[in-house]
């Protein structure tokens, strides 16, 4: 089967860096994906890993290690719009492909 | 460019009945998928479509369907409704398979079953 397993909520300070965490077990791994979701909204696309390393798109950095089944999300110069959501997701490989998603990271940015 | 845009934006119905939502997908999007996502919790993945064919499913039961039209836009049927079904339904379109390429969330069709 397939899961994932990520911290449920994450306090920071604006203008830090903060982490998350995602780890995963899965078979047929094809790319771990991250999206950013506030209250209300819909999921957006925010960083997507197929390889091994980090991946930097702005202030937001993901990277992964596949032989530890491991990757994470990188949020540097915190902003208090950043407050939301943030969820990673891992896609299988093959002709059925699936889309398994974790439950989530809440992220509280203080002032 | 429009984004992905799903149909209705609420809905409510009781028990029992069946409810169908629509999603039309990014202009040259070949994939949509359909997730379920409860207050809380992780989108839930439910199906994809490429290319008018079903290319994966989850882990949800046969009351659950899906197709894909020659236009690519999806409809997602539920029969039989129960309560547990009441949740933010997401459509997401790619251009490719989802999962080796970026998707695309519309806004989502709150369903609530009384």
């Amino acid at each position: 089967g397939q899961s994932l397993e990520q911290p449920s909520e994450v306090t920071a300070v604006e203008g830090a860096i903060v982490q998350i965490n995602c780890t995963y077990q899965t078979s047929g791994f094809y790319g771990l994906s991250w999206y950013q979701q506030h209250d209300g909204g819909a999921p957006t696309f925010l960083s997507y890993n197929a390889l091994d390393g980090l991946e930097e798109t702005g202030r937001f950095s993901s990277f992964l290690s596949r032989s530890d089944s491991y990757g994470y999300l990188l949020l540097q110069e915190l902003q208090m719009k950043d407050s939301a959501s943030y969820f990673c997701a891992v896609s299988s490989r093959g002709y059925a492909s699936k889309i398994i998603f974790g439950s989530g990271t809440r992220l509280s940015i203080r002032p | 460019d429009a984004g992905v845009t799903q149909s209705p934006t609420h809905l409510i119905k009781t028990r029992g009945q069946q409810v169908t939502l629509r999603c039309s997908p990014i202009s040259g999007h070949k994939s949509v998928s359909w997730y379920q996502q409860v207050l809380g919790q992780g989108p839930q993945f439910i199906f994809q479509y490429y290319e008018k064919e079903e290319r994966g499913r989850g882990n949800f039961p046969d009351r659950f369907s899906a197709r894909q039209f020659p236009n690519y836009s999806s409809e997602l049927n539920v029969n039989a409704l129960l309560l547990g079904d009441s949740a933010l339904y997401l459509c997401a379109s790619s251009l490719g398979v989802a999962g080796s390429d970026t998707q695309y969330f519309g806004p989502g069709t709150r369903l609530t079953v009384l």
